[in-house]
């Protein structure tokens, strides 16, 4: 019963460095998003995706990429790691047809940029 | 400018009482509203959830209240448990074209449940 997994859970970056952040549902959910969490802010939407090769940005795009190859995964690339990206984040996937919009969230990965 | 808010970073609440979470909005066009649980070292876990065409929704010793016209909504627990103890996120959601209904959190209200 995997539901959302992120990995890694932990990365510690230099400035300028460049990472991926996986994830993958197996809950055949159509749409996938990354969100970051900071203290004071809540959690943001970074990107979203309604199905496999659809992106689009959320709140907090700048200086992250993402794509969707498989309905599956869903990673964020951090391009140039920068101090303000450290955060935790979190991925989510969610149905179609849920009139809520109820996400179902990963554990988190927590990233430090130094 | 933060369409959803949370004014209370904390609330400590006697095991047995009654915890009352709030939170008020002010984009009208937003048609659900959420509530999510996160314990420390894990994600958001979904709660409850209350359609605008509503003013109650009820789930065990979960209570949704939401007022249209003061924006404003809010989570009862009632009795309150130890095992409650978490920060509660308020979210709430609004239509989109793709179906893809974007969430605007709150900032979170870390509750604490004394025995």
């Amino acid at each position: 019963n995997a539901g959302v997994t992120q990995t890694p859970k932990f990365q510690v970056l230099k400035t300028g460095q460049s990472m991926t952040l996986q994830c993958a549902q197996d809950m055949n959910h159509e749409y996938m998003s990354w969100y970051r969490q900071d203290p004071g802010m809540g959690l943001r939407l970074i990107h979203y995706s309604v199905g496999a090769g659809i992106t689009d940005q959320g709140e907090v795009p700048n200086g992250y990429n993402v794509s969707r190859s498989t309905t599956e995964d869903f990673p964020l690339r951090l391009l140039s790691a920068a101090p303000s990206q450290t955060s935790v984040y979190f991925c989510a996937s969610s149905y179609h047809g849920s009139n809520t919009g109820e996400l179902f969230f990963g554990e988190g990965s927590r990233l430090t940029v130094l | 400018d933060q369409q959803v808010k949370q004014n209370s970073p904390s609330l400590s609440v006697q095991e047995g009482r009654i915890s009352i979470l709030n939170c008020d909005y002010t984009n009208s066009m937003f048609d659900y509203f959420l509530w999510y649980k996160k314990y420390p070292a894990e994600g958001p876990t979904f709660l409850i959830s209350i359609s605008s065409i509503k003013d109650k929704n009820e789930d065990g010793r979960f209570t949704v209240f939401l007022n249209k016209s003061a924006k404003h909504l809010s989570l009862h627990i009632v009795p309150s448990q130890p095992g409650d103890s978490a920060v509660y996120f308020c979210a709430a959601s609004a239509f989109s074209s793709t179906g893809f209904q974007k969430l605007v959190f709150g900032t979170g209200t870390r509750l604490l449940v004394s025995p």
